[in-house]
């Protein structure tokens, strides 16, 4: 099993330019979730999915959207980049939501908005 | 608020030598207790997990501790190694939401 795969590893961004961050897991996990790390912070959560055809804002979501594409897949997107958003991105997943949490976290993305 | 607050924020040790990390929390109630590992650069990694009933859980030379009632967490590293170097991060799952709570996470460095 691949796991919690994301794509890209590393983007450099300008302000205002958007992109769409990817996450597949292999896992038949049903929740899934995106966080963001910034330097002395802990992990926040930007959007989680509690399970295919559902999602629900985090801790941190403005200036961000979310697609749970199917079972596998969630993607995270920035319609207009903001500096306040150069961060390293996690995605991660969970085989339930309310009990578990998130078990297996991808390796990242590190973004740069410039 | 839920918080979750880690000490120290960061320590050196010897090779070799014992080390123990604190976790206090205030998320109540609560499903469980997570300790991950995360290397830099890389994705935290699930250590140990224990419910609120759970005194204490082992994970090879990681042993983790609960106090339901004081609600504070430990994770004791044994015989650390240099590939122990990484941060160490508590996070509880409350009882109900998916709303995880992180630690700010213990930055271990292991020196020969």
């Amino acid at each position: 099993n691949a796991g919690v795969t994301q794509t890209p590893k590393f983007q450099v961004l300008k302000t205002g330019q958007s992109m769409t961050l990817q996450c597949a897991q292999d896992m038949n996990h049903n929740s899934m979730y995106w966080y963001r790390q910034d330097p002395g912070m802990g992990l926040r959560l930007i959007y989680y999915s509690a399970s295919e055809g559902t999602t629900d804002k985090g801790e941190v979501p403005n200036g961000y959207n979310v697609s749970r594409l199917n079972k596998r897949e969630f993607s995270l997107r920035l319609e207009s980049a903001a500096p306040s958003q150069t961060s390293v991105y996690f995605c991660a997943s969970s085989l339930t939501g309310t009990s578990g949490g998130a078990s297996s976290f991808g390796p990242g993305t590190r973004l740069t908005v410039l | 608020k839920n918080q979750v607050e880690q000490s120290p924020q960061s320590l050196i040790i010897l090779e070799g030598k014992n080390c123990t990390l604190q976790c206090n929390y205030t998320v109540s109630p609560f499903s469980n207790l997570r300790w991950y590992k995360q290397d830099t650069g890389r994705g935290p990694v699930s250590l140990t997990i224990m419910t609120f009933s759970e005194n204490t859980k082992s994970n090879g030379r990681y042993t983790a501790t609960l106090d339901a009632d004081t609600k504070q967490s430990s994770l004791h590293i044994t015989a650390s190694q240099l590939s122990d170097s990484a941060s160490y991060i508590c996070v509880v799952t409350p009882a109900a939401g998916n709303k995880l709570t992180f630690g700010g996470g213990t930055r271990v460095l292991v020196k020969p």
